[in-house]
């Protein structure tokens, strides 16, 4: 079975630039999960999918950040413009359904470096 | 708000021997899950081992157990037999009614 892919891995942009990120989560999770995680520390959500349906947005700065998970399979992430402070790796993950036991499968991540 | 808090920044240990990571949480939930992942450099989170909040018994996974004391809000990961490819970064997560909270990671080093 295939895991979550994610590209791209790397990306470096200048600020103010945009940049997005796609996901292709595991077939048949109906949840899919963006984090943010910055050097050194652990992951932080941005936003939880249902299907195609954003149930949990409350971290996703919306000034500049968007996402989209059209069809309920794949999603994309991104911001407009990037900052020096978006430099971090983003990954995406997928489960079956969130509950409190559910385990979440995680993809590599992309790698972002706002020069 | 959940927080998960991880005092061992770095960590290391021989080849064979074991190593134990520590982990509290502050939540006044009654139900939830308690998790290791691992992520080694390739950067991808493995589940290592979980916790449901109810289950007096600890959770083991062949050479992963965890001891999981409720009232003291502790949630610790014990390696044994380490291994050189259990080196890696290793998070305790915690899921509630919200969403899966994560400690700051503990860098786990193997030495050969």
């Amino acid at each position: 079975e295939a895991g979550v892919v994610q590209s791209p891995r790397y990306k470096i942009i200048e600020k103010k630039q945009p940049v997005a990120f796609w996901c292709n989560p595991i077939s048949g999770h109906n949840t899919l999960y963006w984090y943010r995680q910055n050097l050194g520390q652990g992951p932080e959500l941005l936003i939880r999918y249902e299907n195609e349906e954003a149930v949990d947005d409350s971290q996703l700065p919306k000034d500049r950040f968007s996402a989209e998970r059209l069809k309920g399979v794949d999603s994309t992430l991104k911001i407009q413009p990037a900052e020096l402070g978006d430099s971090a790796v983003y990954l995406c993950a997928s489960s079956w359904y969130r509950t409190l036991g559910e385990t979440q499968y995680f993809g590599p991540g992309t790698r972002l470096l706002v020069l | 708000a959940q927080t998960v808090t991880q005092s061992q920044p770095e960590m290391s240990v021989q080849e064979a021997e074991t190593v134990t990571l520590s982990c509290t949480y502050d939540t006044s939930e009654s139900d939830y899950y308690l998790f290791w992942y691992k992520q080694p450099p390739s950067r991808q989170m493995i589940l290592v081992i979980r916790q449901e909040a109810y289950k007096q018994q600890n959770a083991t996974e062949n050479r992963f157990s965890v001891n999981f004391q409720k009232a003291a809000k502790s949630f610790s990961l014990k390696i044994s037999d380490s291994q050189l490819g259990d080196a890696a970064m290793y998070f305790c997560a915690y899921s509630g009614g919200s969403r899966l909270t994560f400690g700051e990671g503990t860098q786990l080093t193997v030495n050969p």
